[in-house]
Protein backbone atom coordinates (compact mmCIF):
# COMPACT_ATOMS: atom_id res chain seq x y z
CA UNK A 1 0.00 0.00 0.00
CA UNK A 2 2.76 2.50 -0.64
CA UNK A 3 1.11 5.37 -2.94
CA UNK A 4 3.66 8.01 -3.70
CA UNK A 5 6.95 7.62 -2.01
CA UNK A 6 9.65 10.10 -2.32
CA UNK A 7 13.04 10.28 -1.58
CA UNK A 8 15.24 11.08 0.71
CA UNK A 9 13.21 12.81 3.48
CA UNK A 10 15.88 15.17 5.13
CA UNK A 11 18.68 17.07 3.02
CA UNK A 12 21.66 19.50 2.95
CA UNK A 13 23.14 20.98 0.36
CA UNK A 14 25.51 23.05 -0.65
CA UNK A 15 25.22 26.09 -2.65
CA UNK A 16 25.80 25.24 -6.43
CA UNK A 17 25.53 21.56 -6.39
CA UNK A 18 23.47 19.14 -7.76
CA UNK A 19 20.58 16.45 -6.78
CA UNK A 20 17.45 14.78 -7.63
CA UNK A 21 14.39 14.00 -5.55
CA UNK A 22 12.78 11.11 -6.37
CA UNK A 23 9.36 10.78 -6.79
CA UNK A 24 7.66 7.25 -7.35
CA UNK A 25 3.93 6.27 -7.41
CA UNK A 26 2.39 2.60 -7.68
CA UNK A 27 -1.49 3.60 -8.37
CA UNK A 28 -0.82 3.68 -12.51
CA UNK A 29 -1.95 7.62 -12.21
CA UNK A 30 -1.28 9.38 -15.60
CA UNK A 31 -0.62 12.73 -13.32
CA UNK A 32 2.25 13.97 -11.29
CA UNK A 33 3.31 17.00 -10.32
CA UNK A 34 6.11 18.68 -7.74
CA UNK A 35 5.30 21.38 -5.41
CA UNK A 36 7.22 23.46 -2.87
CA UNK A 37 5.53 24.37 0.23
CA UNK A 38 7.67 27.85 2.12
CA UNK A 39 5.83 29.40 4.87
CA UNK A 40 3.12 31.94 4.51
CA UNK A 41 3.00 30.97 0.62
CA UNK A 42 1.03 27.93 0.49
CA UNK A 43 1.99 25.06 -2.03
CA UNK A 44 3.13 26.37 -5.45
CA UNK A 45 3.29 23.81 -8.44
CA UNK A 46 6.68 23.43 -9.81
CA UNK A 47 6.16 20.80 -13.04
CA UNK A 48 3.38 18.69 -13.93
CA UNK A 49 3.22 15.82 -16.38
CA UNK A 50 -0.15 14.22 -17.83
CA UNK A 51 1.41 11.28 -18.89
CA UNK A 52 5.12 9.60 -19.87
CA UNK A 53 7.19 11.50 -22.47
CA UNK A 54 5.17 14.42 -21.65
CA UNK A 55 6.01 17.17 -18.76
CA UNK A 56 4.66 21.12 -18.55
CA UNK A 57 5.77 23.81 -16.50
CA UNK A 58 3.76 24.85 -13.13
CA UNK A 59 3.84 28.50 -11.18
CA UNK A 60 7.62 28.39 -9.91
CA UNK A 61 9.58 26.59 -12.95
CA UNK A 62 12.93 28.26 -12.57
CA UNK A 63 16.21 26.42 -11.27
CA UNK A 64 13.99 22.78 -11.92
CA UNK A 65 13.94 20.32 -14.13
CA UNK A 66 11.96 16.99 -14.79
CA UNK A 67 11.80 14.14 -16.97
CA UNK A 68 8.85 11.64 -17.19
CA UNK A 69 10.39 8.04 -18.95
CA UNK A 70 8.08 6.12 -16.92
CA UNK A 71 4.49 6.33 -15.55
CA UNK A 72 5.75 5.54 -12.41
CA UNK A 73 8.72 7.69 -11.72
CA UNK A 74 9.11 11.49 -11.51
CA UNK A 75 12.14 12.98 -10.78
CA UNK A 76 12.51 16.72 -9.83
CA UNK A 77 16.57 17.74 -10.34
CA UNK A 78 18.03 20.48 -8.75
CA UNK A 79 21.30 21.59 -11.07
CA UNK A 80 22.83 24.11 -9.19
CA UNK A 81 21.50 24.50 -5.71
CA UNK A 82 20.61 28.42 -3.95
CA UNK A 83 19.44 28.84 -0.73
CA UNK A 84 16.31 30.03 -2.34
CA UNK A 85 15.46 26.85 -3.18
CA UNK A 86 15.21 25.41 0.88
CA UNK A 87 11.80 24.31 0.96
CA UNK A 88 9.65 21.50 1.34
CA UNK A 89 8.64 19.20 -1.81
CA UNK A 90 6.02 17.30 -2.01
CA UNK A 91 4.83 15.35 -5.18
CA UNK A 92 1.66 14.28 -6.00
CA UNK A 93 -0.16 12.10 -7.88
CA UNK A 94 -3.77 11.65 -9.26
CA UNK A 95 -5.68 10.26 -12.15
CA UNK A 96 -5.44 12.89 -15.28
CA UNK A 97 -8.90 13.72 -15.68
CA UNK A 98 -9.00 17.06 -17.42
CA UNK A 99 -12.63 17.98 -16.47
CA UNK A 100 -11.80 20.08 -13.51
CA UNK A 101 -15.55 18.31 -12.49
CA UNK A 102 -13.90 15.54 -11.63
CA UNK A 103 -13.74 15.15 -7.38
CA UNK A 104 -10.67 12.82 -7.72
CA UNK A 105 -8.12 14.17 -5.37
CA UNK A 106 -4.27 14.20 -5.87
CA UNK A 107 -2.52 12.32 -3.39
CA UNK A 108 1.02 13.17 -1.81
CA UNK A 109 4.21 11.63 -0.91
CA UNK A 110 5.30 12.52 2.50
CA UNK A 111 7.33 15.52 1.48
CA UNK A 112 11.31 15.97 1.23
CA UNK A 113 12.46 18.62 3.40
CA UNK A 114 15.74 20.40 1.76
CA UNK A 115 17.85 22.69 3.18
CA UNK A 116 21.14 24.58 0.64
CA UNK A 117 23.61 26.22 2.71
CA UNK B 1 -4.10 37.58 -9.27
CA UNK B 2 -4.10 35.05 -6.54
CA UNK B 3 -6.50 31.98 -7.60
CA UNK B 4 -7.30 30.92 -3.96
CA UNK B 5 -7.20 33.10 -0.80
CA UNK B 6 -7.60 32.27 2.60
CA UNK B 7 -7.37 35.58 4.86
CA UNK B 8 -7.34 33.51 8.23
CA UNK B 9 -3.20 32.58 8.99
CA UNK B 10 -4.41 31.39 11.98
CA UNK B 11 -7.64 30.11 14.39
CA UNK B 12 -8.35 29.08 17.54
CA UNK B 13 -11.36 27.23 18.87
CA UNK B 14 -12.35 25.69 21.78
CA UNK B 15 -12.64 21.85 21.92
CA UNK B 16 -16.74 20.48 20.70
CA UNK B 17 -17.39 23.87 19.14
CA UNK B 18 -17.71 24.85 15.38
CA UNK B 19 -15.15 26.19 13.46
CA UNK B 20 -15.36 27.79 9.95
CA UNK B 21 -11.80 28.56 7.66
CA UNK B 22 -12.69 30.59 5.15
CA UNK B 23 -11.98 30.45 1.36
CA UNK B 24 -12.43 32.68 -1.23
CA UNK B 25 -11.35 31.53 -4.59
CA UNK B 26 -10.65 33.40 -8.21
CA UNK B 27 -12.02 32.16 -11.66
CA UNK B 28 -13.85 32.89 -14.70
CA UNK B 29 -14.01 28.95 -15.92
CA UNK B 30 -17.54 27.56 -15.13
CA UNK B 31 -16.38 24.29 -14.23
CA UNK B 32 -14.27 23.67 -11.22
CA UNK B 33 -13.47 21.59 -8.77
CA UNK B 34 -12.74 22.71 -4.71
CA UNK B 35 -11.09 20.54 -2.26
CA UNK B 36 -9.88 20.86 1.08
CA UNK B 37 -6.81 19.29 3.00
CA UNK B 38 -5.51 18.85 6.18
CA UNK B 39 -1.64 19.01 7.26
CA UNK B 40 -0.79 17.78 10.32
CA UNK B 41 2.37 18.81 12.00
CA UNK B 42 3.84 15.29 10.74
CA UNK B 43 3.78 17.23 7.25
CA UNK B 44 1.32 14.87 5.27
CA UNK B 45 -1.67 15.98 3.32
CA UNK B 46 -4.40 14.82 3.80
CA UNK B 47 -7.64 15.12 1.42
CA UNK B 48 -11.32 16.29 3.54
CA UNK B 49 -13.60 17.03 1.41
CA UNK B 50 -14.58 18.11 -2.63
CA UNK B 51 -17.26 20.66 -3.77
CA UNK B 52 -17.42 20.56 -7.73
CA UNK B 53 -18.61 24.29 -9.30
CA UNK B 54 -22.30 22.32 -10.66
CA UNK B 55 -22.63 20.48 -7.42
CA UNK B 56 -26.42 21.98 -6.20
CA UNK B 57 -25.75 20.61 -2.32
CA UNK B 58 -23.10 21.59 -0.10
CA UNK B 59 -20.64 18.43 0.20
CA UNK B 60 -20.52 16.66 3.61
CA UNK B 61 -17.81 14.06 4.86
CA UNK B 62 -18.80 13.83 8.57
CA UNK B 63 -18.00 16.33 10.34
CA UNK B 64 -16.49 18.30 7.70
CA UNK B 65 -18.98 20.24 5.53
CA UNK B 66 -18.27 22.97 2.19
CA UNK B 67 -20.57 25.95 2.73
CA UNK B 68 -20.25 26.63 -1.17
CA UNK B 69 -21.12 30.30 -2.45
CA UNK B 70 -20.84 30.27 -5.65
CA UNK B 71 -22.07 34.14 -6.71
CA UNK B 72 -20.09 35.23 -3.69
CA UNK B 73 -17.06 32.85 -4.67
CA UNK B 74 -16.35 31.16 -1.12
CA UNK B 75 -16.19 27.88 -0.13
CA UNK B 76 -15.78 27.76 3.78
CA UNK B 77 -14.87 24.49 5.01
CA UNK B 78 -16.93 23.96 8.27
CA UNK B 79 -15.63 21.41 11.47
CA UNK B 80 -18.29 20.71 13.79
CA UNK B 81 -17.36 19.10 17.01
CA UNK B 82 -13.79 20.15 16.92
CA UNK B 83 -11.23 17.84 18.29
CA UNK B 84 -7.83 18.21 19.66
CA UNK B 85 -6.61 15.90 16.47
CA UNK B 86 -7.97 18.91 14.09
CA UNK B 87 -5.52 20.86 15.22
CA UNK B 88 -3.34 21.36 11.74
CA UNK B 89 -2.88 23.47 8.69
CA UNK B 90 -5.66 23.47 6.54
CA UNK B 91 -5.04 24.23 2.64
CA UNK B 92 -8.15 24.87 0.36
CA UNK B 93 -7.27 24.06 -3.34
CA UNK B 94 -8.83 24.87 -6.67
CA UNK B 95 -8.99 22.69 -9.95
CA UNK B 96 -9.79 24.10 -13.16
CA UNK B 97 -9.86 22.83 -16.38
CA UNK B 98 -7.20 20.10 -16.40
CA UNK B 99 -5.17 18.47 -13.38
CA UNK B 100 -3.27 22.01 -11.95
CA UNK B 101 -4.54 22.30 -8.48
CA UNK B 102 -4.18 25.53 -7.34
CA UNK B 103 -3.59 25.98 -3.30
CA UNK B 104 -4.14 29.05 -0.86
CA UNK B 105 -1.68 29.58 1.84
CA UNK B 106 -3.44 27.72 4.23
CA UNK B 107 -5.02 28.67 8.08
CA UNK B 108 -3.30 27.14 11.36
CA UNK B 109 -6.34 25.75 13.55
CA UNK B 110 -5.39 25.27 17.13
CA UNK B 111 -8.30 23.83 18.99
CA UNK B 112 -7.92 24.21 23.05
CA UNK B 113 -9.14 21.98 25.54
Amino acid sequence: NAGVTQTPKFQVLKTGQSMTLQCAQDMNHEYMSWYRQDPGMGLRLIHYSVGAGITDQGEVPNGYNVSRSTTEDFPLRLLSAAPSQTSVYFCASGQNYPAAQSGNTIYFGEGSWLTVV
Amino acid sequence: AQKITQTQPGMFVQEKEAVTLDCTYDTSDPSYGLFWYKQPSSGEMIFLIYQGSYDQQNATEGRYSLNFQKARKSANLVISASQLGDSAMYFCAMRETGNQFYFGTGTSLTVIP
